[in-house]
């Protein structure tokens, strides 16, 4: 299957501090990337979509000046958590999808745990 | 909108106990529905696609069914190392394209 891989793997960081996390598909070009948000024992909550080279499409609730996303290559999208908060610590997932587009699925990095202190 | 349900929660089952966990989707066009396993602390892994109703797929222990409103992960003989959340998700026409929505999980514990 496919590889999709994030870094960092663990960050922790102080209250008001910026948090920038990686998420890179290792062997498929990947023209859209998906950023999920999953605290303790609940499901997977899609947060923004990423299509490269346009700006990312947010769900409903999701703060985009809080939660900047870049996609800049077939490989790479970024998640930066901007003035991050205690209540910003989470697990966050990235995705990855490749052309073949509606009905494929998408594959999933490690995660990054984020705690904010 | 389009949902995701899974069911049950949880599930604890003995060694070699045989099982099947459901998953009801309600979506316009189903463009693929996904089984996932989830280990602790870990992103999902991907299991099966199912693209229409009466398709199944194996994988060792595990085979995926899938009807017009639901579909099952059946788990045969199941081990302690299969203990993990099962998620399933279909896909959803979105704004940007086509996006995945995830049901709550099934956490299963299998005893030795």
């Amino acid at each position: 299957g496919a590889v999709v891989s994030q870094h960092p793997s663990r960050v922790i960081c102080k209250s008001g501090t910026s948090v920038k996390i990686e998420c890179r598909s290792l062997d498929f070009q990947a023209t859209t990337m998906f950023w999920y948000r999953q605290f303790p024992k609940k499901s997977l909550m899609l947060m923004a979509t990423s299509n490269e080279g346009s700006k990312a499409t947010y769900e409903q609730g999701v703060e985009k000046d809080k939660f900047l996303i870049n996609h800049a290559s077939l490989t790479l999208s970024t998640l930066t958590v901007t003035s991050a908060h205690p209540e910003d610590s989470s697990f966050y997932i990235c995705s990855a999808r490749d052309f073949i587009g509606a009905g494929s699925a998408p594959f999933f990095g490690p995660g990054t745990r984020l705690t904010v202190l | 909108e389009d949902q995701v349900t899974q069911s049950p929660e949880a599930l604890r089952l003995q060694e070699g106990e045989s099982s099947s966990l459901n998953c009801s989707y309600t979506v316009s066009g189903l463009r693929g529905l996904f089984w996932y396993r989830q280990d602790p602390g870990k992103g999902p892994e991907f299991l099966f696609t199912l693209y229409s109703a009466g398709e199944e797929k194996e994988k060792e222990r595990l085979k995926a069914t899938l009807t017009k409103k639901e579909s099952f992960l059946h788990i045969t003989a199941p081990k302690p190392e299969d203990s993990a959340t099962y998620l399933c998700a279909v896909q959803e026409k979105g704004r940007a394209g086509f996006k995945t929505i995830f049901g709550a999980g099934t956490r299963l514990f299998v005893k030795a």
